[in-house]
């Protein structure tokens, strides 16, 4: 199970934000590999991938998104928030089978 | 770059087979695993299932083995076959790209299926 919190972040644009991922089971894989994930929903769009393995930026995504963490626990830092970031965040394991999202963080403009 | 354009039926009636398809252009059909997942309205996301370059598929266990992903190389396109439908499964269904390492990098636009008698 992925738990996600806060549910709901509400942040003045230029401030940082930032969110937690907590998994019921460590995210090592036998391989060596941590496969967890972020993805940012923006309204009536599929979710786009933003972090991959933990603190990897996909292309194209700006370094004001950062990824850390190990094991079970697994933060996603926006360093300065910027409109366009609204959204539902989601954190997703890949590790095993199912594989499975969190329930999201919703981030607003305050 | 791998494009994902999906279609399929949006409207179905109880009992009914949702039939939904994935069309992969701009890239390689091999090197991915190839996903559906759904998102029921104002909901989080569920993985339904995936299913290899080689044609080996795996499917979430929580639809009690109704969820078939099948794939055609040769015309480039994978599909999803969900059975006996009921209101539970309303949602948005997403195509997409997965990678062991990278996750899911690739999207489709979503299909709105709706279960309604």
């Amino acid at each position: 199970v992925m738990t996600q919190t806060p549910l709901s972040l509400s942040v003045t644009p230029g401030q940082p934000a930032s969110m937690s991922c907590k998994s019921s089971q460590s995210l090592l894989h036998s391989d060596g590999g941590t496969y967890l994930s972020w993805y940012l929903q923006k309204p009536g769009q599929p979710p786009q991938l933003l972090i991959y393995e933990v603190s990897n930026r996909f292309s194209g995504v700006p370094d004001r998104f950062s990824g850390s963490g190990s094991g079970t626990d697994f933060t996603l830092k926006i360093s300065r928030l910027e409109a366009e970031d609204v959204g539902l965040y989601y954190c997703l394991q890949s590790t095993r089978l199912p594989y499975t999202f969190g329930q999201g963080t919703k981030v607003e403009i305050k | 770059q791998v494009l994902l354009q999906q279609w399929g039926a949006g409207l179905l009636q109880p009992s009914e087979t949702l039939s939904l398809t994935c069309g992969v252009s701009g890239g390689a059909f091999s090197g991915y695993f190839w996903i559906w997942l759904r998102q029921p309205p104002g909901k989080g996301l569920e993985w339904i299932g995936e299913i290899s370059d080689s044609g080996n598929a795996k499917h979430n266990p929580s639809l009690e083995s109704r969820a078939t992903i099948s794939s055609d190389k040769s015309k480039h396109q994978f599909s999803l076959k969900l059975t006996s439908v009921t209101a539970a499964d309303t949602a948005v269904y997403y195509c997409a790209t997965f990678r062991w390492r990278y996750g899911m990098e690739v999207w489709g636009q979503g299909t709105t299926v709706t279960v309604s008698s």
